[in-house]
């Protein structure tokens, strides 16, 4: 079954404890992205990925880091979690055909954080 | 700057009426795409349609039916008949083709179907 499998589901922590959202995807997909989901602000981009060792910024990575060292895997990774990173959280992926594919983003089922 | 529009935050109709949800779209580019997704509550996204911005054909898919009008720049989804499986939270989506994918979404519109 085609899926995009984030983990944990949920976490609750404490602020400045390093914490990595894992994101896998059995789809082969090239494009890989990480949103948040805030009340009153939809989901916004935070980073996101067009290949292996491809990464580039979305509209808010403060305080985030990924890394993409296999086609499948999109880790988040928050070095010193504060209270105001407390959230819903989205990992996406998509086939890239090229300059106008476009191509519906898959998205996991969310992880939702908690930083105390 | 893209931005999208979504200015009705809360709806509520009683099953079987008909609902249109509004998209408003702002871009410079001449080639873009644009998407709806469903959230339900158990909070999943779920992608429902993809339309580029050359092809104006309006869509029907079941109950569900989308206008896209590149003149107001807008791109409105309607459920016909709606359901109390329809309660959810949708979201309208932009991506320009300059861009690499990224993909700007509205804040959504919650969509309550009472029985």
């Amino acid at each position: 079954e085609a899926q995009v499998t984030q983990n944990p589901r949920y976490l609750i922590t404490v602020t400045g404890k390093k914490l990595t959202v894992t994101c896998s995807q059995n789809m082969n997909h090239e494009y890989m992205s990480w949103y948040r989901q805030d009340p009153g602000l939809g989901l916004r981009q935070i980073y996101y990925s067009m290949n292996v060792e491809v990464t580039d910024k979305g509209d808010v990575p403060e305080g985030y880091k990924v890394s993409r060292k296999e086609k499948r895997n999109f880790p988040l990774i928050l070095e010193s979690p504060s209270p105001n990173q407390t959230s819903l959280y989205f990992c996406a992926s998509a086939h890239v055909q090229g300059p106008y594919s476009n191509q519906p983003q898959h998205f996991g089922d969310g992880t939702r954080l908690s930083i105390l | 700057a893209q931005k999208v529009t979504q200015a009705q935050t809360e709806i509520s109709v009683v099953e079987k009426e008909d609902v249109t949800l509004d998209c408003v779209y702002e871009t410079r580019d001449t080639t873009y795409y644009l998407f709806w997704y469903k959230q339900p509550p158990s909070g999943e996204l779920v992608f429902l349609i993809r339309r580029n911005s050359f092809d104006e054909q309006n869509e029907i898919s079941g109950r569900y039916s989308w206008n896209f009008q590149k003149s107001t720049s807008s791109f409105n989804f309607t459920i016909t008949a709606s359901q109390v499986v329809d309660s959810a939270v949708y979201f309208c989506a932009l991506s320009e083709s300059n861009r690499d994918d990224k993909i700007i979404f509205g804040k959504g519109t919650r969509l309550h179907i009472l029985p």
